[in-house]
C-alpha cells in the first residue's frame, strides 16, 4: 500500500518561514493536499492539487510537489499557524485515500 | 452555507455494531462523493470509507473492509457509516466530508466536527 511520510514536528519562530514535507514514493505524479489541524477542531483544506489554495486560505499557504517529497510552506509563520498539519494523496493504484501521520507545527 | 452533522457515537462493547450518521445541508449529497475519515486519539487521520456522487461505488479502507458499509439516503440527504464486529483500534473521532464536485482527485472542502467513538468493555 502507498505510504506517506512526514516528520512529526516542526518548529520555527514567528516571521520565520516553515516547510513541512510529505515523502512518498513518485509523489509528484499524483495530486497532493495539505490539511490544517487546531485542537478539538476538524481539519481544514489550505493547500489542494499541489499549490492551489482555497478561498479564504492566506497566500503565506503555498505548496510543492517534485519527485518524492511534496512541500508545504508557511511564510511569515504567525501565532495562529500553530496547528496539526496532514498531506493527503489519492492512490489510484489501490483506489484508497491516504493520508501522512501529520506533522505538529510549534511556533516557538 | 454547507453544513455537515455527525451524530451517532458513544460507548459501545466490543463485537457489537454502531451506525453513524451525517447529515448534510447546503447542498445535495447526490452531487457529491462524501467519505468518512477518522482519528484515532492523539493520532493522524486515517480514511475509513467513501461514496461516489451518484452511490454506484463504495470504497474501503483494509482496515474496515468487510466490517463497514457506507451508505446514503438522498431523500434526508444523509450519510451513514454502519460499524459492525467493532474493535478496541476503532476508537476514533469520526468525520464525515465532502469532495468537491469540480476536484479531479479526491480531497476534502468540507468536514463536519465528528462524532466519538469507544469501543470498550
Amino acid at each position: 500500500s502507498y505510504v506517506l511520510t512526514q516528520p512529526p514536528s516542526v518548529s520555527v519562530a514567528p516571521g520565520q518561514t516553515a516547510r513541512i514535507t510529505c515523502g512518498g514514493n513518485n509523489i509528484g505524479s499524483k495530486g497532493v493536499h495539505w490539511y490544517q489541524q487546531k485542537p478539538g477542531q476538524a481539519p481544514v483544506l489550505v493547500v489542494y492539487d499541489d499549490s492551489d489554495r482555497p478561498s479564504g486560505i492566506p497566500e503565506r499557504f503555498s505548496g510543492s510537489n517534485s519527485g518524492n517529497t511534496a512541500t508545504l510552506t508557511i511564510s511569515r509563520v504567525e501565532g495562529g499557524d500553530e496547528a496539526d498539519y496532514h498531506c493527503q494523496v489519492w492512490d489510484s493504484s489501490s483506489a484508497r485515500v491516504v493520508f501522512g501521520g501529520g506533522t505538529k507545527l510549534t511556533v516557538l | 452555507q454547507v453544513q455537515l452533522v455527525e451524530s451517532g457515537g458513544g460507548v459501545v462493547q466490543p463485537g457489537r455494531s454502531l451506525r453513524l450518521s451525517c447529515a448534510a445541508s447546503g447542498f445535495t449529497i447526490s452531487s457529491y462523493a462524501m467519505h468518512w475519515v477518522r482519528q484515532a486519539p492523539g493520532k493522524g487521520l486515517e480514511w475509513a470509507a467513501g461514496i461516489s456522487y451518484d452511490g454506484s461505488d463504495k470504497y474501503y479502507a483494509d482496515s474496515v473492509k468487510g466490517r463497514f458499509t457506507i451508505s446514503r439516503d438522498t431523500s434526508k440527504n444523509t450519510l451513514y457509516l454502519q460499524m459492525n464486529s467493532l474493535r478496541a483500534a476503532d476508537t476514533a473521532v469520526f468525520y464525515c466530508a465532502r469532495k468537491p464536485m469540480a476536484a479531479a482527485g479526491t480531497l476534502f472542502d468540507s468536514w463536519g466536527q465528528g462524532t466519538l467513538v469507544t469501543v470498550s468493555s
